[in-house]
């Protein structure tokens, strides 16, 4: 059974704070990662993607890979009370066409 | 606005009937998916339409069915449902094989059982 794992939080911050969100995964062939966020009682929106080992950036959000030690993290800048959400992780498995998610981290930003 | 669409979006059920969950995308993707979310364990793959023609198991196929009713409509089937079918069902859709973009989902079903 391929699995997605991320603590469940909650993980609090203080404004303007970094928030830094975890997730390990198990299927090493996986080749694709994102991250949604999902505020309560609303659907999941995808808010960042990545293919290769390293860091990529996008405004407040920077997502970093590592796929010999089968992590991938999120990290938020600058956080802001509006942040908060559930944040899920997920992979590619089984040929590309499915994604497996995490149950996701709970992120509470406080004034 | 283009998208997914999804209808209901709350129902109650008594045990043993039966409904059909409804699910659109106007964005001309080839691949739709049903998810459910309990507390707790995320989202579960039940079925999966990778290309028009062709549907699969996914994760928690049980009690479920679907239809690929043509590129645009994938749908939901509870043919007897449960109180374990009591949850939030979401349907995706996304480009392709390679989910270069990830998915984008719809609104949301809540469904109860009782």
């Amino acid at each position: 059974q391929k699995e997605v794992e991320q603590n469940s939080g909650p993980l609090s911050v203080p404004e303007g704070a970094i928030a830094s969100l975890n997730c390990t995964y198990s299927d090493r062939g996986s080749q694709s990662f994102f991250w949604y966020r999902q505020y309560s009682g609303k659907s999941p929106e995808l808010i960042m993607f990545i293919y290769s080992n390293g860091d990529k950036e996008d405004g407040r959000f920077t997502a970093q890979l590592n796929k010999a030690s089968q992590y991938v993290s999120l990290l938020i800048r600058d956080s802001q009370p509006s942040d908060s959400a559930t944040y899920l992780c997920a992979v590619t498995t089984g040929g590309y066409n499915k994604l497996i998610f995490g149950a996701g981290t709970r992120l509470a930003v406080h004034p | 606005n283009a998208g997914v669409t999804q209808t209901p979006k709350f129902q109650v059920l008594k045990t043993g009937q039966s409904m059909t969950l409804q699910c659109a995308q106007d964005m001309n993707h080839n691949s739709m998916y049903w998810y459910r979310q309990d507390p707790g364990m995320g989202l579960r793959l039940i079925y999966y339409s990778a290309s028009e023609g062709t549907t699969d198991k996914g994760e928690v196929p049980n009690g479920y069915n679907v239809s690929r009713l043509n590129k645009r409509e994938f749908s939901l089937r509870l043919e007897s449902a449960a109180p374990s079918q009591t949850s939030v069902y979401f349907c995706a859709s996304s480009e392709g094989l390679r989910q270069l973009y990830g998915y984008t989902f719809g609104s949301g079903t809540r469904l109860t059982v009782v």
